[in-house]
């Protein structure tokens, strides 16, 4: 069985900081992993994802992901953080097999930028 | 343009009483998907159907009943709503092999009174 665990329910950086929002992942199969960013009362869109390419993913907006397999992490980062990153972030595993596609979400980390 | 959209975007309604959530993609995606939201913020699958055939459902009420009338289309309907099924319920759809991206539409907002 997938499940992801996101560490820090909240982040607060400074407005230019570095960005590090962490997840951890746990899965039987080598893993299909997304981190999705949903802005408030808006849906979720997608920031990048790791499908067995390359283990540093880089998304939309700067942010990038390195896939760790010995750590079974994959955290999100951006080098400065700007006032428009404040959302919420998910990290998702792919639940596979049997044509079984559904994501298993993380409980998210709202990443709040300070001027 | 819209990829995925849902229809209502904000539904109020009393306990006890049965509505329905729309959901339509233009991709041309083969599968599409549900998920709800709770107030907690935590995401969760509920039912996925693939060229209209269901092929995941969750641990959920049968209360929630899904239907596919065609492969660009996702309605739930749900009955004798509940205080509990308040929550955000997002459609998503994805095509192809299973690493393929899932787009979210923007929710449906669902408040029970």
């Amino acid at each position: 069985a997938q499940s992801v665990t996101q560490l820090g329910s909240h982040v607060s950086v400074s407005e230019g900081a570095l960005v590090l929002l962490r997840c951890n992942y746990s899965s039987s199969v080598p893993p299909y992993l997304f981190w999705y960013v949903q802005y408030p009362n808006q849906g979720l869109q997608l920031l990048l994802k790791y499908t067995s390419a390359a283990t540093l993913v880089k998304g939309i907006n700067g942010f990038e992901a390195e896939f760790k397999k010995s750590e079974t992490s994959f955290h999100l980062t951006k080098p400065s953080a700007h006032m428009s990153d404040a959302a919420e972030y998910f990290c998702a595993v792919l639940l596979r097999g049997a044509g079984r596609r559904a994501l298993t979400f993380g409980s998210g980390t709202r990443l709040q930028v300070q001027p | 343009d819209t990829a995925v959209s849902q229809t209502p975007k904000y539904l109020v309604t009393q306990m006890g009483n049965d509505k329905s959530i729309k959901c339509e993609q233009n991709l041309g995606h083969d599968t599409m998907y549900w998920y709800k939201q709770d107030s907690k913020k935590f995401l969760k699958i509920m039912f996925s159907y693939n060229n209209k055939e269901l092929i995941i459902n969750e641990t959920v009420p049968n209360r929630f009943s899904p239907k596919s009338p065609d492969k660009a289309h996702l309605n739930l309907h749900i009955n004798s709503l509940e205080l509990g099924d308040s929550a955000v319920y997002f459609c998503a759809s994805s095509q192809g092999r299973e690493r393929e991206t899932q787009y979210f539409g923007p929710g449906t907002r669902l408040l029970v009174l």
